[in-house]
């Protein structure tokens, strides 16, 4: 689906360098995620953003931050990477509920994914 | 709190073999579930959901809630069914965030 884009695709960097990973969509959606994929862990859970106002931490933020420049922009940062960064970074996104009934649960639309690399 | 469960990392069956890749869930009231499909070089995709009771691909999946289960199976596995498969519910808070399980790895061999 091209319509979640996310760049760099492949990165490989130092311990302690600041990195930054980008995520657009042009899918109108008010919700966007990131997400890290390891190998036995599945897919984890760092930040969700509701809005351009609204930024909320994920299971595992710690060592991540954020920033949502517009409702197609998503930005993951690791300010000072380490090698247990070392993942598959996917962002993804979503429309807003239908008013929290049964069913309303929108699916998630994910990007392609950034395989990051932590020397 | 939320859990799902996948107990298989790997399930290997041959073409046109029965398949069931099992999810079980921990879940505080009524679950919605889903299960998401990673294809090889193609992006995680919604593969079906079990409120709206659909078949997909073949695939058919069940909530079971006296066993918390929602496993998914198919009659007579493809080749192309090879994939990674991961069974999801909502997270914790709401806020259409998904709990994912570890995944598991369906090959099927010719």
């Amino acid at each position: 689906d091209a319509d979640v884009t996310q760049t760099p695709r492949n990165r490989i960097t130092k311990t302690g360098k600041r990195i930054m990973l980008e995520c657009s969509q042009t899918k109108g959606h008010d919700r966007m995620y990131w997400y890290r994929q390891d190998p036995g862990l599945g897919l984890r859970l760092i930040y969700y953003s509701f809005d351009v106002k609204d930024i909320n931490k994920g299971e595992i933020s710690d060592g991540y931050s954020v920033s949502r420049q517009a409702q197609a922009k998503f930005s993951l940062s690791l300010e000072s990477a380490i090698p247990n960064q070392t993942a598959l970074y996917f962002c993804a996104t979503s429309d807003r509920l239908a008013g929290g009934r049964m069913g309303s649960y929108n699916e998630q639309f994910f990007g392609p994914g950034t395989r990051l690399t932590v020397l | 709190a939320q859990r799902v469960t996948q107990p298989e990392k790997l399930l290997s069956v041959f073409k046109g073999a029965p398949v069931e890749l099992k999810c079980n869930y921990s879940y505080s009231g009524s679950p919605e579930l889903f299960w998401y499909v990673q294809y090889s070089r193609q992006r995680l995709q919604l593969l079906l959901r079990h409120i709206s009771r659909e078949s997909i691909k073949g695939f058919t999946a069940d909530l079971n809630k006296g066993e918390t289960s929602f496993h998914l199976k198919k009659p007579f596995a493809q080749e192309e069914d090879s994939a990674m498969y991961y069974c999801a519910l909502p997270g914790e808070g709401g806020g259409n965030k998904l709990t994912f399980g570890t995944g598991t790895q369906l090959k099927v061999e010719l």
